[in-house]
């Protein structure tokens, strides 16, 4: 099955500084790789996700980047804010098998103000 | 248009007692989900079905049991719980087709004293 790797798992930066997690995953059938941020006692809310015939893709201060051949993608927030703080996960899927989302083990932001 | 709905949000159950999470959606989605996550960690896949009267196991589907009679509802059935099963769980569903957004319940979280 697939395996996704998630790194790092605590990351501490200054407001206005940039912070990027990076996954990494097992299954070259994986085609859908979505992040989530999760807050306190919530469920995890999609932020950003990206289809293996993409490459990068942006909203705002989010992006996402994938590279196929190496089977890993990357969440890359800018312009932190206090706001920003909560665990991010990545998460992996194909069309083929399960058909459902395997998570990486999450990364604690913490923006300082 | 609720979306997931959960219930029980907050239990306590001793060890050895059964109980039934339910989950329904009000979207005709054919995929439902349910997922466990310990503290501080990702989720995990416990059971999975494509559709009314198919289900299939995830990763960690020892101690729980799912049925799947209607397209709406997917209940996880916990028989003789015990002290591992404590854990925050999720519900989810999402239409077929590539990289289709998977959209979570709020959540039901479970002790087992």
């Amino acid at each position: 099955g697939e395996n996704v790797e998630q790194h790092p798992s605590t990351l501490s930066v200054q407001e206005g500084d940039s912070a990027v997690i990076k996954c990494t995953y097992s299954d070259s059938a994986s085609n859908y790789f979505p992040w989530y941020k999760q807050e306190l006692g919530k469920r995890p809310q999609l932020i950003i996700d990206i289809r293996s015939n993409v490459g990068e893709k942006k909203d705002q201060r989010i992006a996402v980047t994938l590279n196929k051949t190496a089977k890993h993608f990357s969440l890359h927030i800018t312009e932190t804010q206090p706001e920003d703080s909560a665990v991010y996960f990545c998460a992996a899927r194909g069309d083929t098998g399960r058909r459902a989302l395997t998570f990486g083990s999450g990364t604690r932001l913490q923006v300082q103000p | 248009n609720a979306g997931v709905t959960q219930t029980p949000k907050f239990r306590i159950l001793k060890i050895g007692q059964s109980m039934t999470l339910q989950c329904t959606q009000d979207m005709n989605h054919n995929y439902m989900y349910w997922y466990r996550q310990d503290p501080g960690m990702g989720l995990k896949l416990i059971y999975y079905s494509v559709g009314a009267g198919i289900t299939d196991k995830g990763e960690v589907p020892n101690g729980y049991n799912v049925s799947r009679s209607t397209t709406e509802d997917f209940p996880l059935r916990l028989e003789l719980a015990a002290p591992s099963q404590t854990s925050v769980y999720f519900c989810a569903s999402r239409t077929t087709g590539e990289g289709n957004t998977i959209y979570f319940g709020e959540g039901s979280w479970l002790t087992v004293v």
